[in-house]
């Protein structure tokens, strides 16, 4: 069964930090793995996308990574701001076909402080 | 584009009485959506998969009499929580898969049974 652990749990920096965030998972027979932010009482945004082939992804301010024989992922925020404020969560897709299901993290709760 | 809608946004009823919640994708075929739970301060639990036209397939521990999935159309995919209790007061989120790779998550339905 797949497991997913995201770490730090909780994570607060000041304006303009630049800051790690870390996901692994037990089984390293992926699809897919995906970074998600998740505001208070909303629903998922996803924001990047890491097919099993691939070691990286980038948008804007964030680059996503992935070593799959390890089992880990991690995002990288550069320059934060206030609004990136939010939970963000790590999400793997099995290798079981397209149709298969993500299992998510608990998340990592980020506070950027003005 | 790929764009996910739930309604409604939060609903709140007495004990007893169903509740239905709709997932709409708003401009892309979904073949299969997917039914989530979340607790809070928990990450999202997958409940069910939906296919168009056929059953749902439901995940360990989640009972399909309870929770009733259709999948009637390749836009739309609802859920009905049936003889709801205050214990299935949640947060539930759908998704819709697009191209058989990513999916999009819709803003959820805060549920409160009272």
């Amino acid at each position: 069964k797949q497991e997913v652990t995201q770490i730090p749990a909780a994570l607060s920096v000041p304006e303009g930090e630049n800051l790690v965030l870390n996901c692994s998972f037990t089984d390293s027979a992926i699809y897919n793995l995906q970074w998600f932010r998740q505001d208070p009482g909303k629903g998922l945004t996803s924001l990047l996308l890491i097919q099993s082939s691939q070691r990286e992804q980038t948008s804007g301010r964030l680059n996503a990574s992935l070593d799959k024989s390890s089992g880990r992922s991690t995002l990288y925020i550069a320059a934060s701001q206030p609004g990136d404020s939010a939970t963000y969560l790590c999400a793997v897709k099995g290798s079981g076909g397209s149709n298969y299901k993500l299992t998510f993290g608990k998340g990592t709760l980020l506070t950027v402080n003005p | 584009g790929a764009v996910v809608s739930q309604h409604p946004s939060w609903v709140i009823c007495k004990s007893g009485t169903s509740v239905k919640i709709e997932c709409r994708s708003l401009d892309f075929q979904a073949t299969t959506m997917f039914w989530y739970r979340q607790f809070p301060k928990q990450s999202l639990m997958l409940m069910a998969t939906s296919n168009e036209g056929s059953k749902a397939t439901y995940e360990q521990g989640v009972e399909k009499d309870k929770f009733l999935i259709n999948h009637a159309s390749l836009t739309l995919s609802t859920l009905t929580v049936t003889s709801a209790h205050p214990e299935d007061s949640s947060f539930y989120i759908c998704s819709a898969q697009k191209d058989h790779n990513e999916q999009f998550f819709g803003p959820g339905t805060r549920l409160t049974v009272l």
